[in-house]
């Protein structure tokens, strides 16, 4: 079955400080996509990666693709309370199929 | 504003109605898909669209019935639900299956409540 792992779960920090979620799959995939979601609301694209190795970013947020493309993780610099919201991860396997999830990581950022 | 459009954005409705969700998307996409996100699961996917062709169901019952008249809108169609079901739906696009940028855009999602 298709399985991406999250961690952690959710995530409390203070306002300006790092932090790093990570997203893992058993097997190799062809594009990874991170997403965040307020709640209750629909998911807003940040960032798509689809070489091994690769690394993007936007603003404070970087995301990276380990070599093997199996292993994702979202970095976030001096947080903010704008950035909290609801991390989710979603990948393809072949680029001909479909995007499946991951549960998501919930930030809250206290000011 | 992600170019994907989804109405109503609330329906509450009894276990015998019959409803429809919306889903409209100005990207120029050929894809389109349904989710369903139900508190503490993954984003399950029901339906997937590519060029109006449904290319994926995902063991959905048959009380979701999805419809796809062009590939700017799609549909899906509710009938005698189950408490079970409420949830967020919701609608994404992105670029036909096959081409190297399919990230998706997803709609704000309708919050359908079974009663």
């Amino acid at each position: 079955s298709q399985e991406l792992e999250q961690s952690p779960q959710s995530l409390i920090v203070q306002e300006g400080k790092n932090l790093t979620i990570n997203c893992t799959s058993s097997k190799t995939l062809y594009g990874l996509y991170w997403y965040k979601q307020k709640y209750g609301e629909g998911l807003i694209f940040l960032m798509m990666l689809q070489k091994g190795g690769e690394e993007k970013s936007h603003e404070k947020i970087t995301a990276k693709l380990d070599e093997k493309k199996q292993q994702s993780s979202l970095h976030i610099t001096a947080s903010q309370p704008s950035h909290a919201g609801i991390y989710l991860c979603g990948a393809d396997e072949t680029g001909a199929n479909n995007l499946f999830f991951g549960t998501g990581t919930r930030l809250t950022v206290i000011p | 504003e992600t170019g994907v459009t989804q109405t109503p954005r609330h329906l509450v409705m009894g276990m015998t109605n019959k409803k429809s969700l919306k889903c409209e998307q100005h990207l120029g996409h050929n894809a389109m898909y349904w989710y369903k996100q139900s508190a503490k699961k993954p984003l399950e996917l029901m339906f997937v669209y590519n060029f109006k062709e449904q290319t994926e169901n995902n063991s959905v019952p048959s009380r979701f019935s999805p419809e796809c008249p062009n590939s700017s809108h799609l549909f899906l169609h509710l009938h005698t639900l189950q408490p079970e079901d409420s949830a967020l739906y919701l609608c994404a696009s992105s670029q036909e299956l096959g081409t190297e940028h399919r990230e998706a855009f997803f709609g704000q999602g309708t919050r359908l409540t079974v009663v």
